[in-house]
């Protein structure tokens, strides 16, 4: 079994829609990325967070470390947001930079 | 900042070749990773350096791979021998010193091994 776990693996969604994201871990964390990847192949870095809800513009990442999992919204989505989202943890609690990734979310906006 | 640099951006070669490929990470980084991506497995970290030194090489698959940081600036990825299982996107990340930064990706170099 895969230590970082996302659902759905595919999504469909219409412009305007509310979209969630889900990504669930089994390991100890110290923190948990949020990473979109374009239909170019480009990877961006989204969010890091450890505890709590961070939001930039329509994204907005929230985590819960005693049920440890975390998940990814985007408000009034937009054909532009259509990309791969990956989640990824840096496990325990000690000083590894070590990122292990969940397989990614698919997301498709349609107009 | 001109972001993290990877080169070649595209590369295909014959089973057996060597492979080389490079990376320039933001000036001012000190820690450097290197990714590879397959439609199988996702993305994989392969080994990163901190301050040059490699931290952490768990992830390089077998003796063929090998990386390099000879200073702060440059790092090499060498396959030798290529095999077609090697064909996947690698990608070369860094970030700023301190722990829990983000990590900034370069564009990617797209290896085909025929």
């Amino acid at each position: 079994k895969n230590e970082v776990e996302q659902s759905p693996q595919n999504l469909t969604a219409q412009e305007g829609e509310f979209i969630t994201i889900n990504c669930s871990y089994s390991v100890g964390i110290s923190a948990l990325h949020w990473l979109q990847q374009h239909p170019g192949g480009g990877i961006v870095s989204l969010f890091m967070l450890s505890s709590g809800k961070k939001k930039h513009g329509r994204l907005i990442a929230t985590i819960n470390i005693q049920e440890k999992h975390s998940s990814l919204h985007i408000t009034a989505s937009h054909p532009r947001d259509s990309a791969v989202y990956i989640c990824a943890v840096r496990k325990g609690q000690g000083g590894s930079e070590k990122l292990v990734f969940g397989k990614g979310t698919k997301l498709t906006v349609n107009p | 900042d001109a972001g993290v640099i990877q080169s070649p951006r595209h590369e295909v070669t014959e089973m057996g070749q060597e492979v080389t490929l490079r990376c320039k990470p933001i000036s001012g980084h000190n820690s450097l990773f290197w990714y590879r991506q397959t439609m199988m497995r996702g993305l994989e970290l392969l080994i990163y350096f901190n301050n040059n030194v490699p931290i952490d090489d768990s992830g390089m698959p077998e003796d063929r791979f090998s990386a390099k940081m000879p200073n702060a600036s440059f790092s090499t990825l060498k396959i030798q021998p290529s095999e077609p299982r090697d064909s996947a996107v690698y990608f070369c990340a860094s970030s700023p010193p301190g722990l829990g930064h983000e990590q900034f990706f370069g564009p990617g170099t797209r290896l085909t091994v025929l």
